[in-house]
């Protein structure tokens, strides 16, 4: 069935380092590829999305790209700061809504 | 527009009792999708409902726990006779009725059981 894998947690980064978080789906048809981020004690936001292949979403220094050939949207950012640290979760749609078990990223000053 | 309202935020409840969570999605959306988040752990698809019908329950536990999005008001997850073990943070989500759109989250309700 339709399901997301993404990188075990958690990562913690100095400021100004380099993420990669890696996320592969599983998915039937056409779906679009989101990666939300979730802040200590609140629900998830929306960070970035792609709804078709090679498409990119970005925001906030955020990137992703669809890759269809290698099923994956791995998030990226160049320079991290204090203000990253956030669990961050990749879905795909399907059926409904499928969510990675999460990444929690602790960026240190 | 509002977002996902969800109430109440914080919800504590004696072991028996039962649970009412309330969730009103977004103006226009008619799709409804309700997680739970154990501390330090992800996220646990629970139900997908539409008005008036479940779609997928398949995260949901056969006992004690269901969910409805009547006609008219909010969505409602109900847990029957809580145990310790369903303390957790609840989080409804809703998105329009195209598929690949995003969905928007509420911020949650946390139910403590004591």
């Amino acid at each position: 069935g339709d399901s997301v894998t993404q990188m075990e947690g958690p990562v913690t980064l100095s400021e100004e380092a380099f993420l990669t978080i890696n996320c592969t789906y599983t998915a039937t048809g056409y779906p679009s590829l989101f990666w939300y981020v979730q802040y200590p004690g609140e629900g998830l936001q929306l960070l970035l999305k792609a709804t078709k292949a090679d498409d990119k979403g970005s925001n906030k220094g955020f990137e992703a790209t669809y890759r269809k050939e290698t099923t994956s949207f791995h998030l990226e950012k160049g320079s991290v700061q204090v203000s990253d640290s956030a669990v961050y979760f990749c879905a795909t749609t399907g059926n409904q809504f499928y969510f990675g078990t999460g990444t929690s990223l602790t960026v240190i000053p | 527009n509002a977002g996902v309202m969800q109430n109440p935020r914080h919800l504590v409840r004696r072991r028996g009792q039962e649970a009412r969570l309330r969730c009103s999605p977004m103006k226009g959306h008619s799709h409804v999708y309700w997680y739970r988040q154990l501390p330090e752990e992800g996220l646990k698809f629970m139900v997908y409902l539409q008005k008036e019908n479940i779609i997928d329950e398949s995260g949901m536990p056969k006992e004690r726990f269901s969910a409805e999005f009547p006609k008219e008001g909010p969505s409602i997850l109900r847990i029957q006779q809580v145990v310790r073990g369903d303390s957790a943070a609840y989080f409804c989500a809703s998105s329009p009725s195209d598929m690949n759109t995003e969905a928007f989250f509420g911020q949650g309700t946390r139910l403590t059981v004591v």
